[in-house]
């Protein structure tokens, strides 16, 4: 089935520093969807973008859509210690369900 | 508040057992899904529902098998539940199939021993 790959797996920073998660695609994607995992809880919905090159963002949080509609990224500015968790990345292909990235886990040294 | 509501929070059940995880939506979405989640190998699908009675294997299908016969309730079976089945579920919903939000219960952590 059709994949989408999401790096890295982990990733530690510094409080107040940045910090990016990307996402990859081999197929062009109708659209892209982020969710975010506190520590113990469920994914919750984020952002959806659809359009190729869109940008979009939430305070810290910037959410890009590739011209090729094959990738994503995103990036939260100076890290707080609520941004903990797991952020997955999920895609559609065509009118299919999502499909799921692996995810990145975010810890925050204070 | 929509809400998906999954029946338990933790489970332990034996080898051998049949294990029944429900979920139940109140948001009148066609499709459900039902997911495990392992470090390092994100959400997996295992079944999904895109309307009552109606079901579709996802990627990880063997050793389950799931049941819908009200729109708002997706049951997972695990009909003899083994170790690897050590697990985090997780059920969702969508309105459409495809493109629209997921929402997610808040998860079943299933220990088989």
């Amino acid at each position: 089935g059709q994949q989408v790959m999401q790096i890295p797996q982990y990733q530690h920073v510094q409080e107040g520093e940045d910090f990016t998660t990307y996402c990859n695609s081999s197929t062009t994607l109708s659209n892209i969807q982020w969710y975010k995992q506190r520590p113990g809880g469920h994914p919750v919905f984020l952002i959806q973008l659809v359009k190729s090159g869109e940008v979009k963002k939430q305070k810290r949080l910037t959410f890009q859509f590739g011209e090729a509609k094959k990738n994503s990224s995103l990036h939260i500015t100076a890290t707080q210690t609520t941004d903990v968790g797991t952020y997955f990345c999920a895609g559609s292909f065509g009118n299919e369900k999502l499909t799921f990235g692996t995810g990145t886990r975010l810890t925050i040294i204070p | 508040d929509v809400k998906v509501t999954q029946s338990s929070r933790y489970l332990v059940k034996r080898t051998g057992e049949k294990v029944f995880l429900e979920c139940v939506q109140d948001m009148d979405h066609e499709n459900m899904f039902w997911y495990r989640q392992d470090p390092g190998l994100g959400l997996r699908l295992i079944y999904f529902s895109y309307d009552v009675k109606m079901k579709e294997k996802g990627d990880i299908p063997e050793g389950y098998s799931v049941s819908r016969e009200k729109k708002e309730r997706f049951s997972l079976i695990l009909e003899s539940a083994s170790t690897n089945q050590t697990s985090m579920y997780l059920c969702a919903s969508t309105i459409l199939l495809a493109n629209t939000e997921a929402f997610f219960g808040q998860g079943t952590r299933l220990t088989v021993v």
